[in-house]
C-alpha cells in the first residue's frame, strides 16, 4: 500500500530564510508524487508534481522538489520565504497504478515571521 | 474556465440524518475524486469516478457512497450521519484517469453533524 510521511507538523522560518518541508514515501508501484498547498478556508492548489521525468521538479511560486529514489524522499524547498507562503502543505502519492486518486500526508503548517 | 464547484458550501445536520453533496468538475474533465479532511485524520481518499464508473475506493464504511452522471457531475451521499462525519469534504477533478494527471480541487463543503 502507498503511504506518505511528512516530518514535522509545524515549521517556522523567518522571511527570506530557506524553506525545507520533508516528505518520505512508500509505494509498491512506480511513485507519482505531488505537493499541494492549502490556504485557510480554501481548497488545495498544486505546487508541483513528479511523474518519472526529471528528478528535480520546479513548481509555482519559486518552490521546487527533488525526487530521491534511494532515500524514498521528495522534499519541498524554496530559497527565500515570503510572508505569503504561510499555509499548510501536503505531500501526496498516487493511490495505485490506475486512476488519479491520491494518498496524502498529514500536512505541514508553515509559519513565516518578519 | 470555471474551477471545480461544490454545493452547498456549508451544511449542518443532526445524527442519524443523511446528506448529499454535489460537485461540478471543470468543463471537459471526466474524472472526479472525493476526499474527507478532518483535523485528526487529515486528508483521506473516499472514492474516484471516471465515466460514471467507480474506479477506486478508499477505506470508508458503506454509509459513504457516490455516483457520477453522464455530464461528469458527481454526488456523494452519507447516510445515518455520525458525529465523526463532521469534516470538510473536498472534490477534485482531472482531465482523464491517468496517474500523471493533475487533480484540481474545489473549495469544499463543510459538514457539521450535531
Amino acid at each position: 500500500a502507498q503511504s506518505v510521511t511528512q516530518l514535522g507538523s509545524h515549521v517556522s522560518v523567518s522571511e527570506g530564510a530557506l524553506v525545507l518541508l520533508r516528505c518520505n514515501y512508500s509505494s509498491s508501484v512506480p511513485p507519482y508524487l505531488f505537493w499541494y498547498v492549502q490556504y485557510p478556508n480554501q481548497g488545495l492548489q498544486l505546487l508541483l508534481k513528479y511523474t518519472s521525468a526529471a528528478t528535480l521538479v520546479k513548481g509555482i511560486n519559486g518552490f521546487e522538489a527533488e525526487f530521491k529514489k534511494s532515500e524514498t524522499s521528495f522534499h519541498l524547498t524554496k530559497p527565500s520565504a515570503h510572508m505569503s507562503d504561510a499555509a499548510e502543505y501536503f505531500c501526496a502519492v498516487r493511490h495505485n497504478q490506475a486512476g488519479t486518486a491520491l494518498i496524502f500526508g498529514k500536512g505541514t503548517t508553515l509559519s513565516v515571521s518578519s | 474556465k470555471a474551477g471545480v464547484t461544490q454545493t452547498p458550501r456549508y451544511l449542518i445536520k443532526t445524527r442519524g440524518q443523511q446528506v448529499t453533496l454535489s460537485c461540478s468538475p471543470i468543463s471537459g474533465h471526466r474524472s472526479v475524486s472525493w476526499y474527507q479532511q478532518t483535523p485528526g485524520q487529515g486528508l483521506q481518499f473516499l472514492f474516484e469516478y471516471f465515466s460514471e464508473t467507480q474506479r477506486n475506493k478508499g477505506n470508508f464504511p458503506g454509509r459513504f457512497s457516490g455516483r457520477q452522471f453522464s455530464n461528469s457531475r458527481s454526488e456523494m451521499n452519507v447516510s445515518t450521519l455520525e458525529l465523526g462525519d463532521s469534516a470538510l469534504y473536498l472534490c477534485a477533478s482531472s482531465l482523464q484517469e491517468l496517474g500523471t494527471d493533475t487533480q484540481y480541487f474545489g473549495p469544499g463543503t463543510r459538514l457539521t453533524v450535531l
